[in-house]
C-alpha cells in the first residue's frame, strides 16, 4: 500500500468505449499528476493539479480528459481511444512548496490499459 | 524542453557496487531526483540532490554536479531485491513539482 490508490489495476476497452480511471491519494499531498509509461519510453506527464487547478496539459490529445474534484481525488476519462494508447497510468501526488526543491512524488501501481 | 541520457540495461553481482549515470539537458533546473521501480510495482521515490555532491542513504547514494549537468546513483553492497529499473528525474522550472524522467535503466543482479 503506497497511499496512492489507482483503480482498476488492469483494464481492457475497445476503440469506441468510454472508461475512466481513478485515483485516490491519502496523504494529505496538494498535487496530484498523471503520467504514461510506455515500453521503451521515459515516463510521459500528462497533467498536473495543484490545488485542485489544472496547471499543466502537457500536448495531450482530447480524448483524454482529466477531473479533480478535490484534493484526495483524480480521474482520467478516455473514449475513443487508439490502439497505441495501451500503457500503464500512473497516478501521483506530491506535497508542492514554493520555491523549495522536489521532494519526492508517490505513485500508485498504475492501471495497465489495452486498448483493442 | 528536456532530456534525459542513462544507460538502458546494466548488470552487477550479488554483494558487489554498480553505479547508474544520468546526464541531462533542461531549461531550468531544481534538482536531480531518482526512483527504483520493480516490475509490475509502482515507482518508488529513493534520492534527490539539490545541490553539487554526494548524498547518502543507506546502501544507495546519489552525486550531482550541476556544471557538467551529471548524476549517478550508486548502489552497495548489491542485494538480490534491488534487481528493478531505476530512473532519473528533474525538476523543470514549468511550475509545481513537475518532474521529467529518463527512459529508466534496467538494473539485474546475478548471484
Amino acid at each position: 500500500e503506497t497511499g496512492v490508490t489507482q483503480t482498476p489495476r488492469h483494464l481492457v476497452m475497445g476503440m469506441t468505449n468510454k472508461k475512466s480511471l481513478k485515483c485516490e491519494q491519502h496523504l494529505g499531498h496538494n498535487a496530484m499528476y498523471w503520467y504514461k509509461q510506455s515500453a521503451k519510453k521515459p515516463l510521459e506527464l500528462m497533467f498536473v493539479y495543484s490545488l485542485e487547478e489544472r496547471v499543466e496539459n502537457n500536448s495531450v490529445p482530447s480524448r483524454f480528459s482529466p477531473e479533480c474534484p478535490n484534493s484526495s481525488h483524480l480521474f482520467l476519462h478516455l473514449h475513443t481511444l487508439q490502439p497505441e494508447d495501451s500503457a500503464l497510468y500512473l497516478c501521483a501526488s506530491s506535497q508542492e512548496r514554493s520555491g523549495a526543491g522536489s521532494y519526492g512524488y508517490t505513485f500508485g501501481s498504475g492501471t495497465r490499459l489495452t486498448v483493442v | 524542453g528536456q532530456s534525459l541520457e542513462q544507460p538502458s540495461e546494466v548488470t552487477a553481482v550479488e554483494g558487489a557496487i554498480v553505479q547508474i549515470n544520468c546526464t541531462y539537458q533542461t531549461s531550468g533546473f531544481y534538482g536531480l531526483s531518482w526512483y527504483q521501480q520493480h516490475d509490475g510495482g509502482a515507482p518508488t521515490f529513493l534520492s534527490y540532490n539539490a545541490l553539487d555532491g554526494l548524498e547518502e542513504t543507506g546502501r544507495f547514494s546519489s552525486f550531482l554536479s550541476r556544471s557538467d549537468s551529471y548524476g549517478y546513483l550508486l548502489l552497495q553492497e548489491l542485494q538480490m531485491k534491488d534487481s528493478a529499473s531505476y530512473f532519473c528525474a528533474v525538476r523543470d522550472q514549468g511550475g509545481a513539482n513537475n518532474l521529467f524522467f529518463g527512459t529508466g535503466t534496467r538494473l539485474t543482479i546475478i548471484p
